[in-house]
């Protein structure tokens, strides 16, 4: 079937430099994209949307960005801080319907 | 707090009993869903509701699990004769239906029912 996958379970960065985490999809009918951020023993929280009729959205602090030739999908957190390590989530949705979720990305930020 | 609630937070029980969770969405919202989540993994949908009506099931929602959404406000999930499986995050999440309003599609998240099933 269908599927949202990461290419990266984990990532670890230094507190300060950018962070970029991946997302590869495979249903090209998807047309609306989200990146959730999940800290432990919470829900998701939204952080980014973007529809397929963009390429970019930027954020405060977040972009991100959708390549639809090749199906990806990527999330660019600028100077990550403490409080940015998550579990990261992408999601794609098919015109209203249910999100399908990838399995998350964890990122961990050294001091 | 005008976001997503659920309660209970956490539910121990034993296998073989009855439990059932409840979901307050933002309240302008009228589409509501449920998903489980299992250490590790990402959200897997079960069903969701636009307004009363329960749209649509996924096939990981066996016999044993039921919601409801009677008023088409709040919603509450039921797994009867609870097996050591089903011990998960239960998320409900709500939007507003395609159309609607001019941020749509966007799901909202509760913090989850935790339920453990010794």
């Amino acid at each position: 079937g269908e599927s949202v996958g990461l290419h990266l379970p984990t990532l670890s960065v230094q507190e300060g430099d950018n962070s970029i985490i991946n997302c590869a999809y495979s249903n090209s009918a998807s047309d609306y994209f989200i990146w959730y951020k999940q800290e432990s023993g919470k829900g998701p929280q939204f952080i980014i949307d973007i529809r397929s009729n963009m390429d970019k959205r930027q954020g405060q602090r977040v972009t991100v960005l959708l390549n639809k030739t090749v199906k990806h999908l990527s999330l660019q957190i600028a100077a990550t801080q403490p409080g940015d390590s998550a579990v990261y989530f992408c999601a794609e949705n098919n015109y209203g319907q249910n999100f399908v979720f990838g399995p998350g990305t964890r990122l961990s930020v050294l001091p | 707090d005008t976001g997503v609630s659920q309660d209970p937070r956490h539910k121990i029980t034993k296998r073989g009993q009855n439990v059932t969770f409840r979901c307050d969405p933002i309240s302008e919202h009228n589409r509501l869903y449920w998903y489980r989540q299992t250490l590790g993994q990402g959200p897997e949908f079960l069903t969701y509701f636009q307004n009363e009506a329960q749209l649509e099931k996924s096939r990981l929602l066996s016999d044993r699990f039921s919601a409801e959404r009677p008023k088409g406000s709040f919603s509450t999930l039921e797994i009867q004769r609870t097996e050591q499986g089903d011990s998960a995050m239960y998320l409900c999440a709500s939007s507003s239906a395609p159309g609607t309003t001019s941020s749509t599609d966007t799901q909202y998240f509760g913090p989850g029912t935790r339920l453990t099933v010794l």
